[in-house]
């Protein structure tokens, strides 16, 4: 079946790193990616979306581009900050499920330090 | 902006007790969805629901059920909590693709979540 799969956290980094968070998928068709992020205490909002390949998705200073040749989708931002620490998720809706259901990775937790 | 308002951030309850988790939306969104998170599984949808009255099992409904009388409120329905029921739980909603740029581009907005302990 359709599944996201997600680099196991946490990644820690120091103040204007780096970053990078892997996540590949499986999936029948062609799926519409996603990257929500959750703040502690918070619920998930959507960072970014890229719905065909080569799309590239982009906000906040994050960017994921949908490479369909690599099934991958992979966050990256040139330079962290501590306000960017927070769980990311990488998700999915199948175009061929009509319900429009987000499948969802495990989550990668990412801590930024001063 | 679009809110999604559930009903409690913290709930403590015994076993075999039923509980009423609510969640709200004010953007006249068609489908409403009940999730929850748990560490290393991310989220799993628990059901959802893409009109009044009408509702979908999702990939765990087992011990759940939800009930969709008003099309802005969504409720998710433990009908004798166990203790392995405690968890986040975690209420969105999402427009229909023909208001959000066609089909799979739908972004889903979630709510705070509810933190549940089942002693």
């Amino acid at each position: 079946g359709d599944s996201v799969t997600q680099m196991e956290g946490p990644v820690t980094l120091s103040e204007e790193a780096f970053l990078t968070i892997n996540c590949t998928y499986t999936a029948t068709g062609y799926p519409s990616l996603f990257w929500y992020v959750q703040y502690p205490g918070e619920g998930l909002q959507l960072l970014l979306k890229a719905t065909k390949a080569d799309d590239k998705g982009s906000n906040k200073g994050f960017e994921a581009t949908y490479r369909k040749e690599t099934t991958s989708f992979h966050l990256e931002k040139g330079s962290v900050q501590v306000s960017d620490s927070a769980v990311y998720f990488c998700a999915l809706i199948p175009r061929m499920d009509s319900s429009y259901k987000l499948i969802f990775g495990s989550g990668t937790r990412l801590l930024v330090r001063p | 902006d679009v809110k999604v308002t559930q009903s409690s951030r913290y709930l403590v309850k015994r076993t075999g007790e039923k509980v009423f988790l609510e969640c709200v939306q004010d953007m006249d969104h068609e489908n409403m969805f009940w999730y929850r998170q748990d560490p290393g599984l991310g989220l799993r949808l628990i059901y959802f629901s893409y009109d009044v009255k009408m509702k979908e099992k999702g990939d765990i409904p087992e011990g759940y059920s939800v009930s969709r009388e008003k099309k802005e409120r969504f409720s998710l329905i433990l009908e004798s909590a166990s203790t392995n029921q405690t968890s986040m739980y975690l209420c969105a909603s999402s427009p229909w693709p023909e208001t959000s740029g066609g089909a799979g581009q739908e972004t889903q907005y979630f709510g705070p979540g509810t933190r549940l302990l089942v002693l």
